[in-house]
């Protein structure tokens, strides 16, 4: 089956900094999605790409869907306290019934 | 609008028995989906449900069940616990034609 490789594990940044992390796979999608998931919750969705070469925003959020189809990137601009959690990629291939397919998360860990 | 509700948060079982997780969808929902959540994974595509019926199904044995009914609420059931089902389970509810998965706090499931 599919598989996400998203990078890195964790991250360990300072208040106001810019953050980048991304998400890679051996298959071509139709679809990349973005979730932040917080301690005790389910994951929320962030932005969701739908097109080869998309740049997409949501406030301090950018993701862009990769030319290949293989890949996405996150970046998060001057990063707050509450933008701490756990950010997951996942793809929806678009079969109708498979479900989505997230990789193992990036933890943002933020000192103030 | 009501979200994705769980019930219980919190559950401890013993290794062989039976458990039944519940999920309310979204006001306006009708396609509900399950996922395991493995400590420091990310969710796993359990089986999703459409009109009552399964209509995909992810790498799970048939212990894991599942029943959806006509007000689109939802059951999981696991027979014969095994301990490597300790995990988060999350119900996510969407429209037959949306991406726009809204997922539920979950169930933490024990398993000793």
């Amino acid at each position: 089956g599919q598989q996400l490789n998203q990078s890195p594990q964790s991250m360990f940044i300072q208040e106001g900094e810019d953050v980048s992390m991304n998400c890679t796979s051996s298959s071509i999608f139709n679809t990349w999605l973005w979730y932040k998931q917080e301690p005790g919750e389910g994951p929320v969705l962030l932005i969701a790409l739908y097109k080869a070469g998309e740049l997409t925003s949501n406030g301090r959020l950018t993701a862009q869907f990769g030319i290949t189809r293989k890949d996405s990137f996150l970046n998060i601009s001057a990063s707050i306290p509450s933008d701490v959690g756990i950010y997951f990629c996942a793809e929806y291939s678009g079969g109708g019934a498979d479900g989505l397919t997230f990789g193992k998360g990036t933890h943002l860990i933020i000192q103030p | 609008e009501t979200g994705v509700t769980q019930s219980p948060t919190h559950l401890i079982k013993t290794r062989g028995q039976q458990v039944t997780l519940r999920c309310s969808s979204q006001s306006g929902h009708n396609t509900v989906s399950w996922y395991q959540q493995a400590l420091g994974q990310g969710p796993q595509f359990i089986f999703q449900y459409y009109r009552e019926e399964e209509n995909g199904r992810g790498n799970f044995p048939p212990r894991f069940s599942g029943l959806q009914f006509p007000n689109y609420s939802s059951e999981l059931n696991v027979n014969a616990l095994e301990l490597d089902d300790s995990a988060l389970y999350l119900c996510a509810s969407s429209t037959r034609q949306s991406y726009g998965y809204t997922f539920g706090s979950g169930t933490r499931l024990t398993v000793v």
